[in-house]
């Protein structure tokens, strides 16, 4: 029973432009959302989070978006850079330790 | 740079060894994970430490036992494992529920 999904096992964008990551839950009880960052050999990295009492988080060039209604967040990334090529795995939990990830979106950002 | 520190990087080790992963953190968290990754999927709880507590076992199976000697510092033992076990072991740490957790760069585990 997979509780987080990400859809899109990768995703391709070319550098400058907006990268979308999306992540669709099914738990309504989940209440704080998470994206990291993942490159090989590295554990994940924290990027921006989201409580559920907001819609919109902002750091910088990251901004995550939270739709309770439709059990769905997104990652906007913009603008998109080589750097930023990695896999991204959301994350929710329900007011307590547990972190449930889901399962990563590969993103290739190209010149 | 990570802030969490786990040691070794790689770790390969028969059937019938006992060895131990080591994690330390010194961010003053109060709550301490052990994860197991396989490849292209994500990351699985194992344990949570709340306070030097074990407050989480996510029914892992006894060949791993955790141990928290002290706030900063997280072990897992490891004994009479099997090839399946063979994964990246990641810990992390938090101010608790409804914080980031932080990740240590992992231990590549290979059971032969």
């Amino acid at each position: 029973d997979q509780q987080v999904k990400q859809n899109s096992p990768s995703l391709s964008v070319q550098e400058g432009r907006i990268s979308i990551l999306n992540c669709d839950y099914t738990n309504s009880m989940f209440d704080y959302f998470l994206w990291y960052k993942k490159y090989p050999a590295e554990g994940p990295t924290f990027l921006i989070s989201i409580s559920s009492i907001k819609d919109k988080n902002e750091d910088g060039r990251f901004t995550v978006f939270l739709n309770k209604s439709a059990k769905h967040l997104s990652l906007h990334i913009v603008p998109s850079q080589p750097g930023d090529s990695a896999v991204y795995f959301c994350a929710a939990s329900e007011n307590t330790d547990k972190l449930i990830f889901g399962t990563g979106t590969r993103l290739q950002v190209f010149p | 740079d990570t802030e969490v520190t786990q040691t070794p990087k790689h770790l390969v080790m028969g059937m019938t060894n006992k060895k131990s992963l080591k994690c330390e953190q010194h961010m003053g968290h109060r709550a301490m994970y052990w994860y197991k990754q396989k490849a292209k999927k994500p990351p699985e709880l194992m344990f949570v430490y709340s306070y030097e507590k074990l407050s989480i076992n996510e029914s892992v199976p006894s060949r791993f036992s955790p141990e928290c000697p002290n706030s900063s510092l997280l072990n897992l033992h490891l004994h009479a494992l099997q090839p399946e076990d063979s994964a990246l072991y990641l810990c992390a740490s938090s101010h608790g529920p409804n914080q980031p957790q932080h990740f240590g760069d992992g231990t590549r585990l290979s059971i032969l």
